[in-house]
């Protein structure tokens, strides 16, 4: 159980287009999912959290602008990088907030999605 | 927000027990320790989560002292496939926080 997916998991785009990544929560409810940004060789990097309903929150940083994001159900929050850049390769990782009843606060996460913008 | 400081890397062979410290002096009552492992291009995967004393899962082991600053996750005999960023992080609230990791090898 608590299996999060993430479509695509690679993909390749021109410079200037917009890419959509979706994160599925597949077994069960989540009400925020989370959305991370990771470079080569460096650590995961949180960009924004996603409550369903409601308007995400960003980390200092990130343009909300650029990388928009919602959350129209509980089980799908989708993150769309506009106008991207080369800059804006990377690896997408998303989580979701769930309860299994033993752990206090578990996240648990896509298996993430190459973005390659050439 | 509770820091953490792990070693970057280690090295360990096949079959031996490594155990990878983690300091957070300034961890919280409410805290919880959670290690994460992460293979190259996939998401970060739990391996175990804990308040204090001794927790044991099937594939690993997480030592914690009674002060709480630092924790210790015990992963015994490894293999080659163990090869991964194990990551600590201090939970006290929905935002994880991932340091930069420890890089573990498994040479055969």
């Amino acid at each position: 159980g608590a299996v999060v997916s993430q479509h695509p998991s690679w993909v390749i785009c021109k410079s200037g287009t917009s890419v959509k990544i979706e994160c599925r929560s597949l077994d069960f409810q989540a009400t925020t999912m989370f959305w991370y940004r990771q470079f080569p060789k460096q650590s995961l990097m949180l960009m924004a959290t996603s409550n369903e309903g409601s308007k995400a929150t960003y980390e200092q940083g990130v343009e909300k602008d650029k990388f928009l994001i919602n959350h129209a159900s509980l089980t799908l929050s989708t993150l769309t990088v506009t106008s991207a850049h080369p800059e804006d390769s990377s690896f997408y990782i998303c989580s979701a907030d769930g309860d299994r009843g033993t752990t206090y606060n578990e996240q648990f996460f896509g298996p993430g999605t190459r973005l390659t913008v050439l | 927000l509770a820091k953490t400081t792990q070693p970057i890397s280690m090295d360990s062979y096949e079959g031996q027990e490594v155990n990878i410290t983690c300091s957070h002096n300034n961890i919280a009552t409410n805290d919880y320790i959670t290690w994460y492992q992460q293979f190259p291009s996939q998401g970060p995967r739990f391996i175990i989560q804990g308040y204090k004393t001794k927790v044991t899962n099937e594939v690993a082991s997480l030592f914690i002292p009674a002060d709480r600053k630092s924790s210790t996750l015990s992963l015994p005999r490894v293999s080659l496939s163990d090869t991964a960023v194990y990551y600590c992080l201090v939970v006290g609230g929905q935002n994880f926080v991932f340091g930069p990791g420890t890089r573990l090898s498994v040479l055969p």
